[in-house]
């Protein structure tokens, strides 16, 4: 009964390396979104897509871009991660405005 | 411009009792809903509630239901009957403006709430 699936738990990364983040919905939802997460600071959007190939940034897009070549995929790259980028990340997908339905969310650690 | 505010970072509750969670927002759509999100420490966000701005009624959904009073603009979630299950931190959201067809939400800071046994 899985929906959105993330594809890492837990991820640790080295400072400079490129990361990818993978998302994966099932669900046929036009939307996706990623969020990070840190303490104090709740849920801030990076980046999301209303389609196939369209993206548009959110509120804190430096240093991530995306990528959803597919409906059901939608790619989060840090292209130099940077330890300022140590946070849970947040996959979600939605359909209109009926809410989000959540991935299990990826710590990544960068050292 | 568009907030949400969830003035409590933390709170305790004794188990069995109710506990309600702050969460205030601005806006000057005329038309919103407002959603409720619980994540345990394993991380996934979960759906608890949703309350449109023009529902006549609160929200219910089993134990929890929202107090949603317009003129103040609050939506504070009541859990009744607390579990030590409901220990995780509790998000209030609401669509961003002009997001009819990307549903983006826009989220409170978020609440800790520890139940006591």
């Amino acid at each position: 009964d899985v929906k959105v699936t993330q594809s890492s738990r837990y991820l640790v990364k080295r400072t400079g390396e490129k990361v990818f983040l993978e998302c994966v919905q099932d669900m046929d939802h036009e939307n996706m979104f990623w969020y990070r997460q840190d303490p104090g600071l709740g849920l801030r959007l990076i980046y999301f897509s209303y389609d196939v190939k369209m993206k548009e940034k959110g509120d804190i897009p430096e240093g991530y871009s995306v990528s959803r070549e597919k409906k059901e995929r939608f790619s989060l790259i840090l292209e130099s991660a940077s330890t300022n980028q140590t946070s849970m990340y947040l996959c979600a997908s939605s359909s209109a405005n009926y809410g989000y339905t959540f991935g299990s969310g990826t710590r990544l650690t960068v050292v | 411009a568009q907030k949400i505010t969830q003035t409590q970072p933390g709170m305790f509750v004794q188990e069995k009792e109710a506990v309600t969670l702050d969460c205030t927002y601005d806006t000057s759509d005329p038309s919103y809903g407002l959603f409720w999100y619980k994540q345990p420490s394993s991380g996934e966000m979960i759906f608890l509630i949703y309350q449109g701005s023009y529902d006549q009624q609160n929200a219910t959904e089993g134990r929890y239901s929202l107090n949603f009073q317009k003129a103040r603009k609050s939506a504070n979630l009541v859990i009744s009957a607390s579990q030590l299950g409901d220990s995780a931190m509790y998000f209030c959201a609401m669509p961003h403006r002009g997001s009819s067809n990307t549903g983006k939400l826009i989220f409170g800071q978020g609440t800790t709430l520890q139940v006591k046994p």
